[in-house]
């Protein structure tokens, strides 16, 4: 069965400091991987998408970087956080048939200070 | 005005409630409508899917799916305790790329 791993859960980072998010999929191979951020009260905001590897795609332009060094890991970066870069992220995969939906990781609650 | 709109609640309703979830849209191309629970401090996972119009059932849940009014609900029989969490409505459309549009999400409790 797919399984998708994302950490950490919680972060607690002061403004100006860089951040690195990592998800990694299990038991699948070639999925389309996404960044979601989640504020409170808001819908989800997709952030980055990929088809496979070194291929990313910007939804809204902003502090934050993603890449995808491996088939089944997708990394968030930013070089210098901002307060108002916090919030949940998530990380989710999807296979190419809709229906399926996507299997989201269990998120990292991120708070700039 | 947002492409999705869903109601944040919260929502409160006794044990054994018949309990209905909606949102509406704005964009007639969504296609594809999805319902996700999220529980509190995790990702959400995908609860109910439905393609175009009409109804679908899964156990104590029921999504339906009214295009002409760009209107759908999910609806919960005999709420329990654990069906409390917040609930994403989800939608799509093949014309853009299948790109996902998400609900503010209703948070709802459920007492015992």
């Amino acid at each position: 069965s797919q399984t998708i791993h994302q950490w950490p859960a919680t972060l607690v980072q002061p403004v100006g400091s860089p951040l690195s998010l990592e998800c990694t999929v299990e038991g699948t191979s070639n999925p389309n991987l996404y960044w979601y951020r989640q504020a409170a009260g808001r819908g989800l905001q997709l952030l980055f998408y990929s088809v496979g590897i070194g291929q990313i795609s910007s939804e809204v332009p902003q502090n934050l970087s993603a890449s995808r060094p491996q088939d089944r890991q997708f990394i968030l970066s930013s070089k210098k956080l901002l307060l108002s870069d916090s919030g949940f992220y998530l990380c989710a995969w999807r296979t190419d048939t809709v229906a399926y939906g996507y299997t989201f990781g269990s998120g990292t609650r991120l708070t700039v200070v | 005005q947002k492409e999705v709109e869903q109601d944040p609640g919260p929502l409160s309703v006794p044990e054994g409630a018949i309990v209905s979830l909606n949102c509406t849209y704005s964009n007639s191309a969504f296609q594809y409508f999805m319902w996700y629970r999220q529980y509190s401090r995790k990702g959400p996972e995908l609860l109910m899917y439905t393609y175009s119009s009409g109804n679908k059932e899964d156990g104590r849940f029921t999504a339906q799916v009214d295009k002409s009014s760009k209107y759908i609900s999910l609806f919960i029989r005999d709420s329990q305790p654990s069906d409390s969490a917040t609930y994403l409505c989800a939608m799509s459309a093949q014309t853009g790329g299948f790109k996902t549009i998400f609900g503010a999400g209703t948070r709802l409790f459920v007492k015992a």
